[in-house]
């Protein structure tokens, strides 16, 4: 099956510091992607929606300057988080839309972005 | 506005026993498509099943099993005779056609099989 891979699985940074997560499609074009967030025993919360070669729609109350998302190719997206605080610390993970198979959306494994 | 409800926060079986994990959603949307992901404790969503709108054919993959019910707009998934790898997190989701497929989820449903 379609798969898509995310990395890294699990980041450790210091407070105020910038982290990126990648996203990619690996075996299909993803003209959109999605990331979420999830903290723990909740629901995946979604962020934003990446569409290929235009700017991220973010859904309302997420921070488009702290939480940058390029989507700069149909197989990549990513998630710049910019001077994270130790309330940044969650799980994110990232889906990708496979148009070619009744647009089903399958899932990165996720990343464990730690702050300290 | 879309919205997905899994009643069921936590279920706790015991393996070999069935269980039903209920999934209820509200769509002014005529055509939609419908997910059911498994999320294990190390985080990642595995897909199980997209089922469109105008498809209510139950399916059975294996021991998973899923009954779509349009008139109640309910989307259920059972597992015939639980085994301890099946305990995870499962969550139903709907998706957004006109907003590009994104999806809106469930809150959940954990799922403990004890041995």
């Amino acid at each position: 099956g379609a798969v898509v891979s995310q990395h890294p699985s699990w980041v450790i940074c210091k407070s105020g510091t910038s982290v990126k997560i990648e996203c990619r499609s690996l075996d299909f074009q993803a003209t959109t992607m999605f990331w979420y967030r999830q903290f723990p025993k909740q629901s995946l919360m979604l962020m934003a929606t990446s569409n290929e070669g235009s700017k991220a729609t973010y859904e309302q109350g997420v921070e488009k300057d702290k939480f940058l998302i390029n989507h700069a190719s149909l197989t990549l997206s990513t998630l710049t988080v910019t001077s994270a605080h130790p309330e940044d610390s969650s799980f994110y993970i990232c889906s990708a839309r496979d148009a070619t198979f009744g647009n089903t959306i399958y899932f990165g494994e996720g990343s464990w972005l730690t702050v300290v | 506005a879309q919205k997905v409800t899994q009643a069921q926060t936590e279920i706790s079986v015991v393996e070999k026993e069935d269980v039903t994990l209920d999934c209820v959603y509200e769509t002014r949307d005529t055509t939609y498509y419908l997910f059911w992901y498994k999320q294990p404790p190390s985080g990642e969503l595995v897909f199980l099943i997209r089922r469109n709108s105008f498809d209510e054919q139950n399916e059975i993959s294996g021991r998973y099993s899923w009954n779509f019910q349009k008139s109640t707009s309910s989307f259920n998934f059972t597992i015939t005779a639980s085994q301890v790898v099946d305990s995870a997190v499962y969550f139903c989701a709907l998706s957004d056609i006109a907003a590009g497929n994104k999806l809106t989820f469930g809150g959940g449903t954990r799922v403990l099989v004890k041995p």
